[in-house]
């Protein structure tokens, strides 16, 4: 599986979209993007996923660059709770879903 | 609905003891997987399921053994508890190959 590059630390001030950045150009044509957050030491939750177009669901948007070496996610308007460790995982899925966490982006929201 | 269901939530262990850490799920998933965080670090696989019957190791699986006999469970069982094993456990499991996975609230465990 691919490996992938998030900055460990970003700030966003409440109301405001948040961009939360990642580098993965080792990903191979057939595998995922996939997103999940982690708020204080609660289990990971799946925000969103995509392959190749970008996508949006009711908790945020994917923006896949085209030469799928890296992808945004993007918080439309972050609130307090978003406030949250955010994981990018590049995987094949496939027969065993299996994901590798990285360290991931602690987002914080600032009043 | 239920989800990923995890027991005890916090557990103390003194070295060289054994203890299984249970999880179930009421969603009628194919896919389980079990995960340790250490503090301040992601998640690393223990090892995960594809069905009923078949399990498989992940990146750390020196310590701990898994069974499958049910779709609902999938129990982790720690023998000989050693320190580096304190950690917080969390089991998840998911319907497709590809889709989401839920998780549980976790298992705290603590070797001293």
């Amino acid at each position: 599986d691919a490996k992938t590059t998030q900055p460990t630390s970003m700030d966003c001030a409440e109301g405001r979209a948040a961009n939360l950045p990642c580098n993965h150009s080792t990903i191979s044509g057939n595998e995922y993007v996939y997103w999940y957050r982690q708020i204080h030491s609660q289990g990971p939750q799946y925000i969103i996923h995509g392959l190749k177009n970008n996508e949006t669901n009711e908790m945020a948007s994917l923006i896949i660059t085209e030469d799928r070496k890296s992808s945004t996610l993007i918080l439309p308007h972050a609130t307090l709770r978003d406030t949250a460790v955010y994981y990018c995982i590049v995987s094949l899925g496939g027969a065993t879903n299996k994901l590798i966490f990285g360290t991931g982006t602690l987002l914080a929201v600032q009043p | 609905n239920a989800g990923v269901t995890q027991t005890p939530k916090f557990r103390i262990l003194k070295i060289g003891q054994s203890m299984t850490l249970q999880c179930t799920q009421d969603m009628n998933h194919n896919y389980m997987y079990w995960y340790r965080q250490d503090p301040g670090m992601g998640l690393k696989l223990i090892y995960y399921s594809v069905g009923a019957g078949i399990t498989d190791k992940g990146e750390v699986p020196n310590g701990y053994n898994v069974s499958r006999s049910t779709t609902e469970d999938f129990p982790l069982r720690l023998e000989l508890a050693a320190p580096s094993q304190t950690s917080v456990y969390f089991c998840a499991s998911s319907q497709t190959s590809t889709g989401e996975l839920f998780f549980g609230e976790g298992s705290r465990l603590t070797v001293l």
